[in-house]
Formats: structure tokens, C-alpha cells, sequence
């Protein structure tokens, strides 16, 4: 079975500064998908950044990377230079290739940046 | 372009009542999906089509519970004799298609619903 768990359930952050949010998941499936999504107070999900699990690099979208570590099943996001605008929920998900791609997501981590 | 829209954006019913819960994908994309979200929580999986054809609906909780998509586009949600239980945010995803190895789900706005 598949499960993301996010041990964080609320970060601060000043302004400008990097932030680090952890995501770790459990598969015994080789092929897999890691997404992060951005809940803002409005509600709506907003896709971040995607990472397969045979992808070499690192993902990189803007001031957002994941720090994929394999072997430690984990799929971190880096946000750097934080915004006002990034303080939000923030989901880790998971999804499997072979199968219905339905996301399993994370309990999610409340990021709040600070002027 | 238009992204996934949903309708209503919000419902309040009654126990006991059925609801409807509509979404329009983005055109062109063939996979779509259903999630609920409580309160505090990540999305959870209710059922999903490739076309017209419901491939997943391992997530539907109960039998009360059912979706179409006659047409492989406009999907329906039915929740029939709502329980209090049922009130959530109702969200639906689209993507592409269910294939490959990147399968971005793109999130609707979402139902929220609420049972008195």
C-alpha cells in the first residue's frame, strides 16, 4: 500500500529566506510518481513540481526543487527566496504508474512566511 | 485556456436529500478524477475515468456513492440520502491522460458540501 506522510504540520519562514518541507513515502513499487501541490487559503490545489522515480535529476520548477532521495524514499521541497504570497498548505502525493494514477496524498504542511 | 470547473461551488442540503456534483474537465484531457477533502486533510481517491468508462472506483465509500461520465467529458458525482458524514470538499482533476510515466492532475476549484 501506498502512504505519504509529512511530519511537519506547520513551518515558519522569514521572508526571503530557503525553506525546506519533508515528504516521506512508502512504496514497494519501483515506478512512481511524486508531486507537490500548494494549497493557498482560497482553497484551490495548485500543481508545483514533479519528480518520477527514474529520473535522474532533481526537479526543478522557479524557486521550487525537490530534493529526491531514493534509496531514503523521501521527496522533499525546497522553496527559496520565500514570498508572502507562498504562506499556504503545501501536499506531498504519490501516485503509481502501473494502475489507476490516482494520488495518494500526504496530511500536508501549513507554511506561513513572516515579513 | 480554461481550467477544470465545477459546479456548484458550494451545496447545502439537507439529510436524507441526494446531491449532484458536476465537473467539465479541461478540454482534451482524457483521465478524470474524484477526490474528497476533509477538513485538515490531503485528498482522498474516489473513483476515476479514462473516457467514458469508470476504471477505479475503489474509493467511492459506500453504495450511496456513484459517478458517470456518459460522454468521456461532464462528470457527475451522485451522493444519494446525504448523511452528515458526507460534508467535505468534493474535488475533481483531469489530466491528459493516465499514461506514461507524468500524469499531471490538474484540480477544480471544488463542491464544497455541506449536510444539515
Amino acid at each position: 500500500a501506498q502512504k505519504i506522510t509529512q511530519t511537519q504540520p506547520g513551518m515558519f519562514v522569514q521572508e526571503k529566506e530557503a525553506v525546506t518541507l519533508d515528504c516521506t513515502y512508502d512504496t514497494s513499487d519501483p515506478s512512481y510518481g511524486l508531486f507537490w501541490y500548494k494549497q493557498p487559503s482560497s482553497g484551490e490545489m495548485i500543481f508545483l513540481i514533479y519528480q518520477g522515480s527514474y529520473d535522474q535529476q532533481n526537479a526543478t520548477e522557479g524557486r521550487y526543487s525537490l530534493n529526491f532521495q531514493k534509496a531514503r524514499k523521501s521527496a522533499n521541497l525546497v522553496i527559496s527566496a520565500s514570498q508572502l504570497g507562498d504562506s499556504a498548505m503545501y501536499f506531498c502525493a504519490m501516485y503509481h504508474w502501473a494502475g489507476s494514477y490516482q494520488l495518494t496524498f500526504g496530511k500536508g504542511t501549513k507554511l506561513s512566511v513572516i515579513p | 485556456g480554461a481550467g477544470v470547473s465545477q459546479s456548484p461551488r458550494y451545496k447545502v442540503t439537507k439529510r436524507g436529500q441526494d446531491v449532484a456534483l458536476r465537473c467539465d474537465p479541461i478540454s482534451g484531457h482524457v483521465s478524470l478524477y474524484w477526490y474528497r477533502q476533509a477538513l485538515g486533510q490531503g485528498p482522498e481517491f474516489l473513483t476515476y475515468f479514462n473516457y467514458e468508462a469508470q476504471q477505479d472506483k475503489s474509493g467511492l465509500p459506500n453504495d450511496r456513492f456513484s459517478a458517470e461520465r456518459p460522454e468521456g467529458s461532464i462528470s457527475t458525482l451522485t451522493i444519494q440520502r446525504t448523511e452528515q458524514r458526507d460534508s467535505a470538499m468534493y474535488r475533481c482533476a483531469s489530466s491528459l491522460a493516465a499514461s506514461g510515466t507524468r500524469n499531471e492532475q490538474f484540480f477544480g476549484p471544488g463542491t464544497r458540501l455541506t449536510v444539515l
